[in-house]
């Protein structure tokens, strides 16, 4: 089993759209949580940590649900310039070791 | 912000040829990793290193080393260049303060 699964999409929506990314992870000792960026052709690139509590930063809210083992992505009023493949990302050991998703791709239409 | 910068941004090897990759970070950070990307697959750890001259197996080592003489460079190793080696290879630095990994801008290997 994945340590981290992602419906790889493509999730097709217009600018203005919201749209929710979901992942999941398998091991309940996972500790930290983050959602990366990447665009094609380049590398992954931090988008935001995901606390406990939640957090939002503009147009984009991670969201953490230990009892179901998922975290979440929404971003609101979805530019052109969001397009790209939104990497699910865990930690549970002590040397910080990443287990990535394979991605969820969103392609936001004019 | 921290820099993690690798040698070479696209390389052509030929089968059973020994491949240096370089990386090196700018921010004195203990750990560093090295990720293989492949479609369908995401990003698979290779081997990683949490201070110099300590190295630590990843997911996938095998046809693989790595080496961490200084603490800002971190070198991966093929020993024998393979076909089933082509792949974007992507190296990270992280300072352990659960902040997340910084990135080099990958190199993009093709073995024929």
């Amino acid at each position: 089993r994945k340590e981290v699964e992602q419906d790889p999409g493509p999730f097709n929506v217009p600018e203005g759209a919201t749209v929710a990314f979901n992942c999941t992870y398998s091991n309940s000792a996972s500790q930290s949580f983050f959602w990366y960026r990447q665009d094609c052709r380049k590398e992954p690139k931090l988008l935001m940590s995901v606390y406990s509590s939640g957090n939002e930063d503009g147009r984009f809210t991670a969201q953490l649900n230990r009892a179901s083992q998922y975290i979440s992505l929404l971003i609101r009023d979805s530019k052109l310039s969001d397009s790209a493949t939104y990497l699910c990302v865990v930690s549970y050991d002590n040397f910080n070791k990443f287990y990535f998703g394979s991605g969820t791709k969103l392609n936001v239409k004019p | 912000d921290v820099k993690v910068t690798q040698s070479s941004r696209y390389l052509v090897k030929r089968t059973g040829e020994k491949v240096f990759l370089e990386c090196v970070q700018d921010m004195d950070h203990e750990n560093m990793f090295w990720y293989r990307q492949d479609p369908g697959l995401g990003l698979r750890l290779i081997y990683f290193s949490y201070d110099v001259k300590m190295k630590e197996k990843g997911d996938i080592p095998e046809g693989y080393s790595v080496s961490r003489e200084k603490k800002e460079r971190f070198s991966l190793i093929l020993e024998s260049a393979s076909t089933n080696q082509t792949s974007m290879y992507l190296c990270a630095s992280e300072g352990g303060n659960q902040g997340g990994y910084t990135f080099g801008s990958g190199t993009r290997l093709t073995v024929v």
